[in-house]
């Protein structure tokens, strides 16, 4: 069964410093999207991305984060600079192998940041 | 402003009972609710989901009860198993908003033998 994938499984970076996540969706799939999960707290929607553009954005998501579809199978988040409160795991969904399932998001096991 | 609200935080069922966890929405444009399982260290994992257009949606021991005047629909685990100890998101989501999901905060549940 097809599946969302993520590397790597835990990061830890020193503050201030950049990060990228890396998922690679369902491979006909063409919506892909970003949340996070504090530990303990609810998963928080981050950005939505379809057809090479943001479709999509939480007031979370502000100018020190971005997305990237490199090639054909991975999509990035990139966090420039990290900042303590980053600290979450991280997950990758993916949804829409074709109209109508477009609502059905598929997470990946995501990555656990830790920011020191 | 919590668009999703979730309850109970957490719930303890005993084997073979049902569990029943609930949430209310405030965004009338919302039309796609889905429930998500979450297992610890792992992925939420879309479990069942249902359309406002039809007031239940029934997939083996789960289904979920939808009440669009009420801005709320729930979710039933029938004869509950301890493998079904985890925790429940609900969440909510409208095509005009790139498909986001907005989540409750959870239900942790436990089912004990």
């Amino acid at each position: 069964e097809p599946e969302v994938t993520q590397t790597p499984s835990h990061q830890v970076t020193q503050m201030g410093q950049e990060v990228i996540l890396r998922c690679v969706p369902i491979s006909n799939h063409l919506y892909f999207y970003w949340y996070r999960q504090i530990l303990g707290q609810k998963v928080e929607f981050l950005v939505s991305f379809y057809n090479n553009e943001i479709s999509e954005k939480s007031e979370i998501f502000d100018d020190q984060f971005s997305v990237e579809r490199p090639d054909g199978s991975n999509f990035t988040l990139k966090i420039r600079s990290t900042k303590l409160e980053d600290s979450a795991m991280y997950f990758c969904a993916s949804s829409g192998g074709r109209e109508g399932d477009y609502n059905e998001q598929f997470f990946g096991p995501g990555t656990r940041l830790t920011v020191l | 402003q919590q668009q999703v609200k979730q309850s109970p935080q957490s719930l303890i069922v005993q084997k073979g009972g049902i569990s029943i966890i609930n949430c209310a929405y405030e965004n009338t444009a919302f039309d796609y609710f889905p429930w998500y399982q979450q297992f610890p260290g792992k992925g939420p994992a879309l479990l069942i989901a249902i359309r406002p257009d039809v007031s239940e949606k029934k997939e083996g021991r789960f289904t979920i009860s939808f009440n669009k005047s009420a801005k709320q629909f729930s979710l039933h685990i029938m004869d509950s198993q301890p493998g079904d100890s985890a925790t429940y998101f609900c969440a909510a989501s409208w095509r005009n908003s790139g498909y986001a999901l907005n989540f409750g905060k959870g239900t942790s549940l436990l089912v004990t033998p």
